[in-house]
């Protein structure tokens, strides 16, 4: 499979603990994205880096939220002292960098990790 | 700010129906661009078009076809003989020029397409 790969793909956890997603990019992908999407809604940013460089937050990723692409290539986010509020389906993206004359290079999004907080 | 409405929640029809998708969206900006993408039971999301802001023709491929409508902001996504593969949530779209990190995505549309 040569798409992106996010791990796991659910999780189940009790309120106030720390919890950590994987994001595999499709190779050679330098930009990555990582989107939050409640149920009933569509997904909304939450940060992108290019390489290994975080050059976008929204602020919907509050203090205890934290992303990182060490190596410019898997990404993790962390979530500390979950809330019951963080339940959703965390999504994450990958592309090439931005050309208007190629479709090739819009992102291409993974299958989400789905967050249960009880 | 940027807003997308999907104002159809979710929409059942019966195979071979056609089936359009309303998407209405709000923005300043003079140039930006407007995407469709279908999200099945898996959960990723699958690009089906993109339109920037100074291309209003209508676009067709195969059974999917897109209205754009500057004028009453309006880019809406029809499905002609729909196919219970079809079945999934559609979301609209819309990002600024220049920032093409940052999806404005409206809260989609659900179709069923029963056998």
């Amino acid at each position: 499979d040569t798409g992106v790969s996010q791990d796991p793909r659910h999780k189940i956890t009790k309120r106030g603990q720390n919890v950590t997603f994987r994001c595999d990019p499709i190779s050679e992908h330098n930009r990555l994205y990582w989107y939050r999407q409640t149920l009933g809604q569509g997904p909304e940013f939450l940060t992108y880096f290019q390489n290994e460089a975080q050059l976008e937050k929204s602020r919907l990723l509050s203090d205890r939220f934290s992303a990182e692409r060490p190596k410019g290539s898997f990404s993790t986010l962390e979530i500390q002292r979950t809330e019951q509020g963080d339940s959703a389906m965390y999504l994450c993206a990958s592309s090439f960098p931005w050309d208007p004359g190629n479709l090739n290079t819009e992102a291409f999004f993974g299958q989400g990790t789905r967050l249960t907080v009880v | 700010a940027q807003k997308v409405t999907q104002a159809q929640t979710e929409i059942s029809v019966v195979e071979k129906e056609d089936v359009t998708l309303d998407c209405v969206y709000e923005t300043r900006d003079t140039t930006y661009y407007l995407f469709w993408y279908k999200q099945p039971p898996s959960g990723e999301l699958v690009f089906l078009i993109r339109r920037n802001s100074f291309d209003e023709q209508n676009e067709i491929s195969g059974r999917y076809s897109w209205n754009f409508q500057k004028s009453t902001s309006s880019f809406n996504f029809t499905i002609t003989a729909s196919q219970v593969v079809d079945s999934a949530v559609y979301f609209c779209a819309l990002r600024r020029r220049g920032n093409f990190n940052k999806f404005y995505f409206g809260s989609g549309t659900k179709l069923n397409v029963k056998p």
